[in-house]
Order: structure tokens, then sequence, then C-alpha cells
């Protein structure tokens, strides 16, 4: 298996435009995550699902944040309008419930 | 609520020594901890997953313990290299009665292993 998935690597983009980062899960796992990275932070939460429903948004820091999981192999997080804050490295994770969280490679955002 | 605390923050030793990282966390009440490394940049690897009715994990040089009462564990690493440079996070998978996915991460520890 490829393991997780997540496109693009790198974005840089300018304040108030939308961005859409973008996870492939890995084959057979129902649960998929999204966290932000960021120094200041850590690592935290943002939302996740188990067989493509969300369970948990309550680490969405602002309605300008949104996610979908239309099916079992493919996810997005949508940030529309963005902001220099919400600079930092977003990872997707997947996993069969309660068991190994695998993470994918993270995509590193950039609002100037 | 469940908090995660990696002692210490940093750690440099030289090559070939063994080493213990630290993590603690204030609710006995987990399902799981997994440990994780990640290197600069990257996302990250998951290590030794040790579910709640064992004691430790073993893979290679690495050792995992867990003592659910004391709500601690401890990662050994065994005759260090350069290559295990990087930074060592734990997390927490709290049991709420029923199936739930929210790990809780430490902060993490930043090893150096010096050549």
């Amino acid at each position: 298996d490829a393991g997780v998935i997540q496109s693009p690597r790198h974005e840089v983009t300018e304040m108030g435009q939308e961005v859409t980062l973008r996870c492939k899960p890995i084959s057979g796992h129902n649960s998929l995550f999204w966290y932000r990275q960021t120094m200041m932070r850590g690592l935290e939460l943002l939302i996740y699902f188990n067989n493509n429903v969300p369970i948990d948004d309550s680490g969405m820091p602002e309605d300008r944040f949104s996610a979908k999981m239309p099916n079992a192999s493919f996810s997005t997080l949508k940030i529309q309008p963005s902001e220099p804050r919400d600079s930092a490295v977003y990872f997707c994770a997947s996993s069969v419930p309660s068991y190994e969280q695998y993470f994918g490679p993270g995509t590193r955002l950039t609002v100037t | 609520k469940q908090e995660v605390t990696q002692i210490p923050a940093a750690l440099s030793v030289p090559e070939g020594e063994n080493l213990v990282l630290n993590c603690s966390f204030t609710d006995s009440a987990i399902y799981n901890l997994q440990w994780f490394r990640q290197d600069p940049g990257k996302g990250l690897t998951s290590l030794l997953l040790i579910q709640s009715s064992q004691r430790e994990q073993t893979s290679g040089r690495l050792n995992a313990s867990l003592d659910k009462s004391s709500g601690r564990s401890t990662l050994y690493i065994a005759a260090s290299q350069p290559g295990d440079s990087a930074t060592y996070l734990c997390a927490v998978l709290p049991f709420y009665g029923g199936a739930t996915n929210k790990l809780i991460f430490g902060t993490g520890t930043l090893l150096a292993v010096q050549p």
C-alpha cells in the first residue's frame, strides 16, 4: 500500500484565497483524521470521520474551515477565505477504529 | 480532561548510548498508547502501539512500556544511532466507554544523537 497520500505537498497562496487540501486514506481504513501542526500550538486534531461521517469537528477553528469525505477513499479540507494565521502543516491520517493511526506526509501551507 | 506530558523536551546523547524517553498521562482510562517519530519537515511515523492490557511492546532496538496505574509510559532506545535523531511523540487514546478515535498527543521530546 502507498500509505496515506496528501496533495499538494506545498501550497503558497495569498490572503483571501480559497485553499483545498486533499487526502487519500489507506485502503480498508474507515477512520480519517485532519490535523494541523504549528510551532506555537503543536499538533491539533481538527476533525475526524468514521465511515465517511464527521464524528468530532470540535477542533475546527472557525467557519472558514470545512471538511468533507464524499467516499471512503477521498477527503478534502477547505479554507475559505484563507488568512496568514492559517499557515501551518496540515496532516491527514487514517486508521482502523481504535488502532494505529498512519499519517500522510503533510501539506505545508503558507498564506501571505 | 486527559493531559499528556513528555519530559525532557530535548535530549542530546552520544552515539551508542542507551536512552529512555518518558511520557505521562493524567487519566488511566485509556484504550491504548502509541509512540511516534517525526523527522524535520516530515509526517509522523508510528513506532509502537501498546494496548491497555499490555505491559510492553518491542520492535528492534525499541522497547515501550506501559504502566496505566501510574499513568506512565517509557520508550527505551538501545545503542542509539545518529539516524535516531528526531522528535518522539507519545499519544493516548482515551477510553470513554465506547469506540473513540481521538488521540491526545504529548508535546514531544527532541532527540539528538551525536556521532
